[in-house]
């Protein structure tokens, strides 16, 4: 079975500083991916990043990156130069299974993430 | 990007009414959609795996009679509520994937509130 465990319900960031969010996964399956999601009181998923499993680099996206540590199956995300429309839960999400298969998504609990002036 | 719309995004019933959500991929086609459940302040809980042409896989403890879902083409999967009752009232929140796997992009969600 698969497990996404997000150890922080909440977190608080000053403005313009970088935080970072913990995620760590469980699974049997070689072959995986891990994504990040924002979802901001309105309710709607905000896809922020991917990293498959087989991926050398850590991936990156604009103020986002993941900083992914196979070994010790751990895939935190970092945001860096925090800004107060941050503010929201962030959900780690793990599927299994090769790419270009649809499979489900595994959710952790989130982590709610407050900015500060 | 990829868009996923969802409709209604709020709907009040009274309790024994069948409620019907639709979701949308408008730029892609999806052959596989899932539906989500959310409780407030909680996770997203899959509930069922939608496949066009065929019938809906559902997560454990999900009655399919009572959640309906269809998914008649790569760009529309509905999911009806029948029968529905004030424990049903949640947040419903759909997904597509893109066949290239690496992402699944969510609609806005809809918010269920029967009376």
């Amino acid at each position: 079975a698969q497990k996404i465990t997000q150890t922080q319900p909440g977190m608080f960031v000053q403005e313009k500083e970088a935080v970072t969010l913990d995620c760590t996964y469980d699974t049997s399956d070689p072959s995986y991916g891990l994504f990040w999601y924002k979802q901001p009181s309105s309710g709607e998923m905000i896809f922020l990043i991917y990293q498959g499993s087989y991926d050398q680099q850590n991936a990156t996206e604009g103020r986002y990156s993941l900083n992914f540590q196979k070994a010790r199956k751990s895939a935190n995300l970092v945001i860096s130069a925090s800004q107060l429309g941050d503010s929201a839960m962030y959900f780690c999400a793990m599927r299994v299974g090769g790419g270009g298969t649809a499979s489900k998504l595994t959710f952790g609990t989130g982590t709610r993430l407050q900015v500060t002036l | 990007g990829a868009v996923v719309s969802q409709h209604p995004s709020r709907v009040i019933c009274k309790s024994g009414t069948s409620v019907k959500i639709e979701c949308r991929s408008l730029d892609f086609q999806a052959t596989t959609m899932f539906w989500y459940r959310q409780f407030p302040k909680k996770s997203l809980m899959l509930m069922a795996t939608s496949n066009e042409g065929s019938k809906a896989t559902y997560e454990q403890g999900v009655e399919k009679d009572k959640f309906l879902i269809n998914h008649a083409s790569l760009t529309l999967s509905t999911l009806t509520v029948t029968s529905a009752h004030p424990e049903d009232s949640s947040f419903y929140i759909c997904s597509a994937d893109r066949d290239r796997g690496d992402t699944q992009y969510f609609g806005p969600g809809t918010r269920l509130t029967v009376l």
